[in-house]
């Protein structure tokens, strides 16, 4: 079965440091990579999709087939990207439901 | 509505007793999906219902755990003889269609079961 890993449940980086969240999967298929983020006390939202090459608030993700990651990064971390970090994967056949990992928390100290 | 609507927010219920957690999708969303999450630990997928499909009940972790959903609208999940492990925030999700664009999540409902 598919399965997503997030090895780190505590990030805490200065204002202005580099940031990467570290998220590896194992899928032999072709996989839909996706990181989600929740601000305290909101809910849940999506933050960008492998599929859409896009950067959001600063945040780009690779696909990475070779090494089976998507770490999420961030050249400049800020104050308001304090958060926890989950990544997701789905699948192309079977559960079409997406899995989510443990989640990193995000600490982006002044 | 506007978004993915869940309730109760928070339930406090006596080990054995059973409930009932309820989830509004937004308007057209044909997916309907629910998550569990323990304290501390990631979302643990439960079920997932697609339009008319039969749906995903894979997650669902024993026989206790049930959950309909009326066409493409409210979803109910039931818990029966409820049991301390079972505390943990119920979250629902919506999308369009088989998350494509991704999943609009409900605020959740934190069950505590004492």
């Amino acid at each position: 079965a598919q399965r997503v890993t997030q090895p780190e449940k505590l990030l805490s980086v200065f204002k202005g440091a580099p940031v990467e969240l570290k998220c590896n999967y194992s899928y032999s298929g072709s996989p839909e990579l996706f990181w989600y983020v929740q601000y305290s006390r909101q809910r849940l939202q999506l933050l960008l999709r492998h599929i859409s090459r896009e950067s959001i608030k600063g945040f780009t993700a690779d696909l990475n087939k070779g090494e089976t990651s998507f770490h999420l990064k961030k050249p400049f971390a800020q104050e308001e990207d304090s958060a926890m970090y989950y990544c997701a994967l789905r699948v192309d056949t079977g559960r079409r439901a997406l899995t989510f990992g443990s989640g990193t928390r995000l600490q982006v100290q002044p | 509505g506007a978004g993915v609507s869940q309730s109760p927010s928070n339930k406090v219920t006596e080990k054995g007793k059973d409930v009932e957690l309820r989830c509004d999708p937004i308007s057209g969303h044909t997916a309907l999906y629910w998550y569990r999450q323990r304290l501390g630990q990631g979302l643990e997928f439960l079920i997932y219902f697609q339009g008319n499909s039969a749906p995903d009940k894979s997650g669902l972790p024993s026989d206790r755990f049930s959950a309909e959903r009326t066409g493409e609208s409210v979803s109910t999940l039931t818990i029966q003889r409820t049991q301390q492990e079972d505390s943990a925030v119920y979250l629902c999700a919506s999308s369009l269609r088989q998350g494509y664009y991704g999943y609009t999540f409900g605020s959740g409902t934190r069950l505590t079961v004492v």
